[in-house]
């Protein structure tokens, strides 16, 4: 079983729509990253949480660290959204989920 | 992604050849990791170190060698390239701390023929 799980792998969606983006882990942290990648791209850093709720533009992410669970939501979503989202737990070492490809319809 | 360069961005071996790749960090981050991306299967942790003078394996070290001889370098050796070994390969560091942000390189496309 993979330390951190991702879902959906991937999902569209039509322009303005909410999105909700799940990540699970079942190690130890000391914080979790929200990651974005243009295909072809770097690797963008949205998030770093370690305990409720982060805020940036339309993007929200949430963690609950007794569930190991945690959510990036993206309101009025925008084709310019359309982006790899990878979630990425650490304690000494940093681990990757596989990543949620995600592509916003206009 | 400031602070953290990744040299070459792009290069072609040939099977057995050796190269080293460069990650460079001005932040003065203790910890520093290399990681393959390959399509389905999500960044894969290759070495990583915990700081100057140490190093760990990932999940994936088979075939790669490392050094941290300085604080702000860490360095990924490939002595025999192999086809297998063709990836996108990205650098990060950090600071220690649990409240600390994590850097990425813009990373290296390496081809093995």
């Amino acid at each position: 079983k993979n330390e951190v799980e991702q879902s959906p792998q991937n999902l569209t969606a039509q322009e303005g729509e909410f999105i909700t983006i799940n990540c699970s882990y079942s190690v130890g942290i000391s914080a979790l990253h929200w990651l974005q990648q243009h295909p072809g791209g770097g690797i963008v850093s949205l998030f770093m949480l370690s305990s409720g709720k982060k805020k940036h533009g339309r993007l929200i992410a949430t963690i609950n660290i007794q569930e190991k669970h945690s959510s990036l939501h993206i309101t009025a979503s925008h084709p310019r959204d359309s982006a790899v989202y990878i979630c990425a737990v650490r304690d000494d070492k940093i681990i990757f989920g596989k990543g949620t490809r995600l592509h916003i319809l206009p | 992604n400031a602070g953290v360069t990744q040299t070459p961005k792009f290069r072609v071996l040939k099977t057995g050849q050796s190269m080293t790749l460069l990650c460079a960090q001005d932040m003065n981050h203790e910890y520093m990791y290399w990681y393959r991306q390959d399509p389905g299967m999500g960044l894969r942790l290759i070495h990583y170190s915990v700081g100057e003078g140490t190093t760990a394996k990932g999940e994936v070290p088979d075939g790669y060698n490392v050094s941290r001889l300085k604080k702000q370098n860490f360095l990924l050796g490939l002595e025999s390239a192999a086809p297998s070994q063709t990836s996108v390969y990205f650098c990060a560091s950090r600071s220690t701390g649990g409240g600390t942000e994590a850097f990425f390189g813009q990373g290296t496309r390496l081809t093995v023929v």
